[in-house]
């Protein structure tokens, strides 16, 4: 069967550090792979997608990045964290035709 | 910009109420409407999904009513339980049969229902 992990689960960074949260998924090759913000208030916010290795397309102009280096992994990454950037990461992966399958999330918090 | 409105951001009802969750759209690409709920902590999980050639879809005590025309669509929860209390969100794909497809959230509605 297939699984998507993500870690860390829960991470405390200062401004201006750098961020690296990774994504894997199991059980399935070829996925699309998506990251998804949530943030209070805002509801899930589509922050990058990506179709196949090295094929990332943004939705939203921010201070963060997206990688594809392997089949199943998608990293999120930034140089130098915001106050603004704290909230609820998830990553996730489409099965079939219909269906976003979500992992259990990473929290950060930027103080 | 919100492509995916939902209201109210917050609902309370007693045990056995029906709880009702409305959403609205402009964006004519979207062809699919599932409906996520999450518990505090962990990520979101689908519930119920519904095509837009179809008014109304039901699984258990969820019912999913869709109006094409007026491009809304709503949940409802029949005989809610202290264990629906969770946020729903729902959503909309735009391109879900293709590979490009992408799935865009309201804000999500957060349901306490006592008991």
């Amino acid at each position: 069967s297939q699984t998507i992990h993500q870690w860390p689960a829960t991470l405390v960074q200062p401004v201006g550090s750098p961020l690296s949260l990774e994504c894997t998924v199991e059980g399935t090759s070829n996925p699309n792979l998506y990251w998804y913000r949530q943030a209070a208030g805002r509801g899930l916010q589509l922050l990058f997608y990506s179709v196949g290795i090295g094929q990332i397309s943004s939705e939203v102009p921010q201070n963060l990045s997206a990688s594809r280096p392997q089949d199943r992994q998608f990293i999120l990454s930034s140089k130098k964290l915001l106050l603004s950037d704290s909230g609820f990461y998830l990553c996730a992966w489409k099965l079939g035709a219909n269906v976003l399958t979500f992992g259990a999330g990473s929290r950060l918090t930027v103080l | 910009q919100q492509q995916v409105k939902q209201s109210p951001q917050s609902l309370i009802v007693q045990k056995g109420g029906i709880p009702i969750i409305n959403c609205a759209y402009e964006n004519t690409a979207f062809d699919y409407f599932p409906w996520y709920q999450q518990f505090p902590g962990k990520g979101p999980a689908l519930l119920i999904a519904i095509r837009p050639d179809v008014s109304e879809k039901k699984e258990g005590r969820f019912t999913i009513s869709f109006n094409k025309s007026a491009k809304q669509f709503s949940l409802h929860i029949m005989d809610s339980q202290p264990g629906d209390s969770a946020t729903y969100f729902c959503a909309a794909w735009e391109g879900r049969g293709s590979t490009l497809g992408r799935l865009y959230f309201g804000r999500g509605t957060q349901l306490t229902v006592w008991p």
